[in-house]
């Protein structure tokens, strides 16, 4: 069974504040993703990478770094957050041919004060 | 502009009724569509892929279509229980590779009874 791990499960931040979420896959996949969900929205997509010590855009980068250090980590960095930044992020992985077997961690909910 | 619509919003219904959840979508090109199920405070689970012209996939008591001209699917549940409770949310994939986008549809939220 694929398994994906997010760290923290949630955190309270302060605006102006430096925040990293973590993500760790053991499935061996390529591809990792971040998502962000809001309420009433659908996931939609921040960064991606394909292979290690490199990340890509998604469709909403903005105010977001990610970093790939390795193959199974994947962690999404958020500089200075802000009061818009308050959702639920998620963390996925696929292989490289099939997109649509995207396996999700469990989440983070991040509030930011 | 939401490429992926979902219908109704919510619903609830009483253990042991059967229910249908609509996705409708304009998503171009579309090369595959997936069923997730979202408990509270978790994780997307998927319930079901769908990739034909025509398509129709069975789960236990989860079954689903995909019409690609119609550019519709549905999720059908059967005999609902308790632990159907959660968000169903409809994903369309623009590709069959890593290279694809994923569109999520916003989910409907089920409330199932007793």
């Amino acid at each position: 069974e694929a398994a994906v791990t997010q760290s923290p499960r949630s955190k309270v931040a302060v605006t102006g504040g430096k925040v990293t979420l973590s993500c760790h896959q053991t499935n061996n996949h390529d591809y990792m993703y971040w998502y962000r969900q809001d309420t009433g929205h659908g996931l939609r997509l921040i960064h991606y990478s394909y292979v290690a010590d490199s990340t890509e855009k998604g469709d909403i980068p903005d105010g977001y770094k990610a970093s790939r250090p390795s193959q199974e980590n994947f962690s999404l960095i958020l500089e200075l957050a802000s009061l818009s930044q308050t959702a639920v992020y998620f963390c996925a992985s696929s292989d490289w041919v099939s997109s649509y077997e995207q396996y999700f961690g469990p989440g983070t909910r991040l509030t930011v004060l | 502009k939401t490429q992926v619509e979902q219908s109704p919003q919510s619903l609830v219904v009483r253990q042991g009724e059967n229910c249908v959840l609509q996705c409708n979508y304009s998503v171009t090109p579309d090369n595959h569509l997936r069923w997730f199920k979202q408990d509270t405070g978790k994780g997307l689970v998927s319930l079901t892929v769908l990739v034909d012209q025509k398509d129709k996939t069975s789960n236990g008591r989860y079954s689903a279509t995909l019409d690609k001209d119609a550019k519709h699917s549905t999720l059908h549940i059967t005999a609902t229980l308790l632990d159907d409770t959660a968000t169903y949310i409809c994903v369309v994939g623009d590709r069959g590779s890593a290279l694809g986008r994923l569109h999520f549809g916003a989910g409907t939220q089920l409330i199932v009874i007793p």
